[in-house]
């Protein structure tokens, strides 16, 4: 069965530093999202991407953060200047289309900012 | 805005007894609905979903779920629940023609005692 793909599994990081976590989305999918969940809380949308630009941010989703499909297969989540609060467990997901449609969602990765 | 509240933070059950976990949500229009489980060390897998017709629906392993309109509610039961369903339960809505940002609940822990 295809599945959603990310790495790295778990980045530490120095507050400050930019990071960039990867996702390769299921390969027929058109939608992309990433979420986010701050240990012991929810899990947050943070952005999702379709057709090459952004269909939809959060408020959580600033100007730190940016998406990129840089080729036909990978979907990435840039982190310009990490802070401290931005620790956190990042979800990729991806669909055929919205809405009542089932996102698969990756494994995860787990970011640490020290 | 939307927002997701689960009842239970963490549901404790031995086999064989009767599961029901609580999901409310608040939005004025139309929604569709989502269970998704985390099994350790797995990723969020689609148990069932909700978007039109009867509002009784059955996922996988035994689940279903049972939406009612007039109490804003979307609760996951299973009749005799198993080791193997030990597990974190997410609820989550999506606003009908929205986009497909998911906001999910807080998520209950199912420990199911062998």
């Amino acid at each position: 069965e295809p599945e959603v793909t990310q790495t790295p599994s778990h980045q530490v990081t120095q507050m400050g530093q930019e990071v960039i976590l990867r996702c390769v989305p299921i390969s027929n999918h058109l939608y992309f999202y990433w979420y986010r969940q701050i240990l012991g809380q929810k899990v947050e949308f943070l952005v999702s991407f379709y057709n090459n630009e952004i269909s939809e941010k959060s408020e959580i989703f600033d100007d730190q953060f940016s998406v990129e499909r840089p080729d036909g297969s990978n979907f990435t989540l840039k982190i310009r200047s990490t802070k401290l609060e931005d620790s956190a467990m990042y979800f990729c997901a991806s669909s055929i289309r919205t809405g009542d449609y089932e996102q698969y969602f990756g494994p995860g990765t787990r970011l640490t900012v020290t | 805005a939307q927002s997701v509240s689960q009842h239970n933070h963490h549901v404790i059950l031995s086999e064989a007894a009767s599961l029901e976990l609580g999901c409310n949500y608040s939005y004025g229009g139309t929604v569709n609905l989502f269970w998704y489980v985390q099994y350790p060390g797995q990723h969020l897998q689609l148990l069932l979903k909700y978007f039109s017709g009867d509002p009784l629906v059955k996922g996988i392993k035994g689940f279903e779920a049972e939406f009612i309109k007039s109490k804003f509610s979307f609760n996951l039961r299973k009749p005799s629940v198993q080791w193997s369903d030990t597990a974190e339960y997410f609820c989550a809505v999506n606003a009908y023609n929205q986009g497909g940002k998911l906001i999910f609940g807080q998520g209950t822990e199912l420990s199911v005692k062998p």
